[in-house]
């Protein structure tokens, strides 16, 4: 079974700076997909970046990125200068792609790291 | 763009009440998945449905149930309610065939108090 670890519950940053949030997953699956997701005190789940495993590119989405190492199962988000506006409890899940008969597509999400931007 | 809608927003029961959540998928999505998510807790999988029949099941209590209906959308039923049961309810769609761009498209979830 696969699980997702995040080994930081809580992190807070000054604002306009860098911080940088841990994942770590294991999985026997060759082919899969890993996804941040931001929950802000609204509670909606929004995504934010998704990396596919077989992509050696690590994904960009404006002030979001990720490094991903898939040797060492790790899945790590760079939030570069940061705003108010990204505080948020951060999840971090992994998918395998749904295979007829097996895999449905669903996601599993690590317990979260609670971030906090100060001004 | 339209997106996953769920209905209510909140509810409010006493133990032992039932409840019935709602859930309308993003139009042409044919797979939908819920997932709770009690008070400081990461969103636990509980069901999902694919072409109106269950495709894959959780944690989902014996004392809930669900179904996909012919226009897709999904309703989770929970009876006999109980205190642990308060908790945010997420509903996600997505459209299996978009294989190039596999995700789930999220509600904004339900939040269910029971007292």
């Amino acid at each position: 079974a696969q699980t997702v670890t995040q080994s930081q519950p809580e992190m807070s940053v000054q604002e306009a700076e860098t911080v940088t949030l841990s994942c770590t997953y294991d999985t026997s699956e060759n082919n899969y997909y890993l996804f941040w997701y931001k929950q802000p005190p609204s509670r909606q789940m929004i995504l934010v970046i998704r990396q596919e495993a077989y992509k050696q590119q690590n994904a960009t989405e404006n002030r979001f990125s990720v490094n991903f190492q898939k040797a060492a199962k790790s899945f790590s988000l760079k939030i570069s200068d940061s705003q108010l506006g990204d505080t948020a409890m951060y999840f971090c899940a992994f998918m395998k792609p749904y295979n007829y008969g097996g895999s449905q597509g669903n996601l599993i999400f690590g317990k979260g790291t609670k971030l906090s931007v100060k001004p | 763009a339209a997106g996953v809608i769920q209905s209510p927003r909140h509810l409010i029961k006493e133990k032992r009440e039932t409840a019935t959540l709602k859930c309308y998928p993003i139009p042409r999505h044919d797979t939908v998945y819920w997932y709770q998510q009690g008070p400081g807790q990461d969103p636990q999988f509980l069901i999902s449905f694919y072409e109106k029949m269950q495709s894959d099941k959780g944690s989902i209590p014996d004392r809930f149930s669900a179904q996909q209906f012919s226009d897709y959308h999904s309703e989770l039923n929970m009876s006999s309610l109980e205190l642990g049961d308060s908790a945010l309810y997420f509903c996600a769609s997505r459209y299996r065939r978009d294989t190039f761009n596999e995700k789930l498209f999220f509600g904004s979830g339900t939040q269910l108090s029971v007292l």
